[in-house]
């Protein structure tokens, strides 16, 4: 268990709102990410952490901003939601801390948005 | 740019047989990793295996085993003794020792296992 939470698990939201997921982790890892997965694309990077207040997009950033103030949280912001974001929300860690690979990512539960 | 290709889209086996997962990636680099994830109806991400590029030798986790071709960029997954806590989809992912751990996820293989 890499001890990483994502909150909240499910959420209804609707169009032109705007939403906040949470990603929580108790490892001290370095880096943290966030992923969108629909059927037929398996995961797609949306933006990742390599450290506190240290971002970067990934392939399938627009419409999406994160922000790290503290090693332990990673937050993904939906300014005004789509239903094109509609989508299952994972994030994951990795970079080592002891006990655990450097290369290897761990998983949250995930987080099922459905925006209407 | 990275791509990793899943050809099978959906394969079904009787309990206890053994399947074989394709994967295929395309890089011009020499050394990464390679994953294999599985996610079962729970939806959670699960480790099954993970490859070396420089080792020549496959990785193989209990009845998880690889056959990973460098030459080829051929990276299948075989199942040995399949169960039904097998069924699940199954991701192939790529990483590069230069990206900031990133992976590059194939589309997946939705795997179910027939009692």
């Amino acid at each position: 268990d890499a001890g990483i939470t994502q909150s909240p698990r499910h959420k209804v939201t609707e169009t032109g709102t705007p939403v906040t997921l949470r990603c929580h982790q108790t490892e001290n890892h370095r880096y943290m990410y966030w992923y969108r997965q629909d059927p037929g694309h398996g995961l797609r990077l949306i933006h990742y952490s390599y450290g506190v207040k240290d971002t970067d997009k990934g392939e399938v950033s627009d419409g999406y901003s994160v922000s790290r103030s503290k090693t332990e949280d990673f937050l993904l912001t939906l300014e005004s939601a789509t239903s094109s974001q509609t989508s299952v929300y994972f994030c994951a860690i990795s970079g080592g801390s002891p006990g655990h690979a450097k290369n290897i990512q761990y998983f949250g539960a995930g987080t099922r948005l459905s925006v209407l | 740019a990275q791509t990793v290709t899943q050809s099978q889209p959906e394969m079904s086996v009787q309990e206890a047989e053994t399947v074989t997962l394709s994967c295929t990636y395309d890089t011009s680099e020499n050394n990464y990793y390679l994953f294999w994830y599985k996610q079962p109806p729970s939806r959670q991400m699960i480790l099954v295996i993970r490859q070396e590029a420089y080792k020549q030798q496959n990785a193989t986790e209990n009845r998880f085993s690889v056959n990973f071709q460098k030459a080829a960029k051929s990276f299948s997954l075989k199942i040995s003794d399949s169960q039904l806590g097998d069924t699940a989809m199954y991701f192939c992912a790529f990483m590069s020792m230069d990206s900031n751990y990133q992976l590059i996820w194939g589309a997946g293989t939705k795997l179910i296992i027939k009692p």
